[in-house]
């Protein structure tokens, strides 16, 4: 079975500054994909960013970047330029192809962020 | 905004009744999901469905059964609640042709408080 480890319960940062949230994941598939989500305190989740395993470049979304290491099965999530409205609980997310199942989606436990001003 | 509304938002019942959750797409998405989402668990499976009257278990079925009989719609009963069910529950979508990479979208959520 597929799992999604986020080691670091709660971080903190300073406004403009950056930060890395860690993940990591066991799977015995080679073609997968991996996600982080974003949870707000409205507790909607909004997908930040997306890598497919076959890619060797990092994806990229503005001031979001990921460092994927396939062979570690290691996701870090890299946040440049802080800013107040990053605040929130992020989820990495496993996904792999299952014909009944669409991309069915594994999550770590999550990582508050908290950002001082 | 994808367009997935759930209902009720916001439920509190006690012990040993039964309570259904619904969620409602407008998408014409192939698959469902329910979701459970616990302190320090991240979100967890519960059940899924790939169409109509199609549907399985996920990593924590136990106490829960879904239905799907139209598209649009895919219901979550609990039996019998118990507390360890009191939680946020999310329901998600997403459509097949684009393969793995499809992304998931959620519904704002219910809260289930079981007393």
């Amino acid at each position: 079975a597929q799992t999604v480890t986020q080691s670091q319960p709660e971080m903190s940062v300073q406004e403009a500054e950056t930060v890395t949230l860690s993940c990591t994941y066991d799977t015995s598939e080679s073609d997968y994909y991996l996600f982080w989500y974003k949870q707000p305190p409205s507790r909607q989740m909004i997908l930040v960013i997306r890598q497919e395993a076959y890619k060797q470049q990092n994806a990229t979304e503005n001031r979001f970047s990921v460092n994927f290491q396939k062979a570690a099965k290691s996701f870090s999530l890299k946040i440049s330029d802080s800013q107040l409205g990053d605040a929130a609980m992020y989820f990495c997310a496993y996904s792999y192809m299952n014909n009944n199942a669409g991309n069915m989606l594994t999550f770590g436990g999550g990582t508050r962020l908290m950002v001082k001003p | 905004d994808a367009g997935i509304t759930q209902s009720p938002r916001h439920k509190v019942t006690e012990t040993g009744t039964p309570v259904t959750l619904r969620c409602h797409q407008t998408e014409n998405h192939r698959y469902m999901y329910w979701y459970r989402q616990d302190p320090g668990h991240g979100l967890r499976l519960i059940h899924y469905s790939y169409g109509v009257k199609d549907t399985d278990k996920g990593e924590v079925s136990d106490g829960y059964s879904v239905s799907r009989s139209k598209t649009e719609d895919f219901l979550l009963t609990l039996e019998s609640a118990t507390s360890s069910q009191t939680s946020v529950y999310f329901c998600a979508i997403s459509d097949e042709g684009g393969g793995v990479y499809n992304e998931q979208f959620f519904g704002p959520g219910t809260r289930l408080t079981v007393l």
